[in-house]
């Protein structure tokens, strides 16, 4: 079965500075996704960006990228010029393109999160 | 607007006491899912659907009914909740259940059964 793990309960950053949360994963598949999760106090789940496991480039969305190495089953998010809307929890996901293990089709796979802090 | 809907967003009962979160989604999606979120735990997929009247079990699916009716609709029935399935439930949806097309999440619901 596909597990993700993000080591890094809680994170601090100053504002306007970088950082970068870490994600590992587990598979035996070749083809799939890998997703951050965003999630606010307001608890809403906001995509914060996704990468197809096929593609080398490593995606981008805006002060987002994520560094994905895939022979490492490693896929980690790093926050440029960090703002205090960038406090939440972030969570790493994985999604197999077929049916998991197990018969779940579709399912995300969460870690189970790390707490990001913005310091003004 | 696009969106997942959920209600209540808050629900306290009592052990025992069926009953029912009401899910919608205006977005023509084919895929539904239902997921209960812990401290320390992450995620954890509850019930599935890919189609009208298409569902199967998730991760954690004792103690959880499902059903699908209609496309955009997605309730999560508790017959007989119990303490531990105190937790902050999502739904989401997604165009298909297959490939990297975005679950959109709904606002949540917090439930407590004590």
């Amino acid at each position: 079965a596909q597990t993700v793990t993000q080591s890094q309960p809680e994170m601090s950053v100053q504002e306007a500075e970088t950082v970068t949360l870490s994600c590992t994963y587990d598979t035996s598949e070749s083809d799939y996704y890998l997703f951050w999760y965003k999630q606010p106090p307001s608890r809403q789940m906001i995509l914060v960006i996704r990468q197809e496991a096929y593609k080398q480039q490593n995606a981008t969305e805006n002060r987002f990228s994520v560094n994905f190495q895939k022979a490492a089953k490693s896929f980690s998010l790093k926050i440029s010029d960090s703002q205090l809307g960038d406090a939440a929890m972030y969570f790493c996901a994985y999604r197999s393109l077929y049916m998991n293990y197990g018969g779940s089709q579709g399912n995300l796979i969460f870690g189970k999160g790390t707490k990001l802090s913005v310091k003004p | 607007e696009a969106q997942v809907t959920q209600n209540p967003r808050y629900l306290i009962t009592v052990t025992g006491k069926k009953l029912t979160v009401t899910c919608s989604q205006n977005m023509n999606h084919e895929y539904m899912s239902w997921y209960r979120q812990d401290p320390g735990l992450g995620l954890r997929q509850i019930y599935y659907s890919m189609n009208v009247e298409v569902t199967d079990k998730g991760d954690v699916p004792e103690g959880y009914k499902v059903s699908r009716k209609e496309k955009r609709n997605f309730p999560l029935i508790l017959e007989s909740p119990s303490p531990n399935q105190t937790s902050l439930y999502f739904c989401a949806s997604s165009l298909s259940g297959t490939g990297g097309y975005e679950q959109y999440f709904g606002p949540g619901t917090r439930l407590t059964v004590t």
